[in-house]
């Protein structure tokens, strides 16, 4: 079974720049999760799909973030523009149920900003 | 907020004895718990879990235990094996997952 695909691994900008990561999550898998994980701490949700529908954004910058899943498939984070503080690594997951069930996650696209 | 608090960033423990990783959390609406793994430029994966009504999960050499009244969590390894030297995260669940900062396991052959 194919696991949950992120792209890239790796990313540097300049602040002010724009960046966008993708992700594939497992097939079937029908709640898609996008989070960052800022060095020495844990990851902190920025947004939750169900199918392709919006289940929570609350912690997502909307200034300069936005997310998208067309289809209930694929999905893409974009940050614009990009600030130093938003050095990180940006970790998709995925889950075949939308509560209590365990993550899947890829392996992530590490971002500095510079 | 950190509803989730692993207090230990690192830890070191001898092959073969066990390992103690330690969780605190504040929510007493959380109802689902889990332990991730995680290596170096890889994503976390997932260890094991437990739900609330539970105060014990084992799975090979890994046992999760939930203490609801201390609202405690922990995970024990025995016994503790070199490949086992990674981060460990708590995840909390009540509607989202909410983690840990993780601890940092060495196991020293």
């Amino acid at each position: 079974e194919a696991g949950v695909a992120q792209s890239p691994r790796y990313k540097i900008i300049e602040k002010r720049q724009s960046v966008a990561f993708w992700c594939n999550p497992i097939s079937g898998h029908a709640t898609l999760y996008w989070y960052q994980q800022i060095l020495g701490q844990g990851p902190k949700l920025l947004i939750q799909f169900q199918n392709n529908g919006v289940v929570d954004d609350s912690q997502l910058p909307k200034d300069r973030f936005s997310a998208e899943r067309l289809k209930g498939v694929d999905s893409t984070l974009k940050i614009q523009p990009a600030k130093l503080e938003d050095s990180a690594v940006y970790l998709c997951a995925s889950s075949l149920l939308a509560t209590n069930e365990k993550l899947f996650f890829g392996s992530g696209t590490q971002l500095s900003v510079l | 907020d950190q509803q989730v608090k692993q207090n230990s960033p690192s830890l070191s423990v001898q092959e073969g004895r066990i390992s103690i990783l330690n969780c605190d959390y504040t929510n007493s609406m959380f109802d689902y718990f889990l332990w991730y793994k995680k290596y170096p430029a890889e994503g976390p994966t997932f260890l094991i879990s437990i739900s609330s009504i539970k105060d014990k999960n084992e799975d090979g050499r890994f046992t999760v235990f939930l203490n609801k009244s201390a609202k405690h969590l922990s995970l024990h390894i025995v016994p503790s094996q070199p490949g086992d030297s990674a981060v460990y995260f708590c995840a909390a669940s009540f509607n989202q997952f909410y983690f840990g900062t993780g601890t940092s396991l060495t196991v020293i052959p």
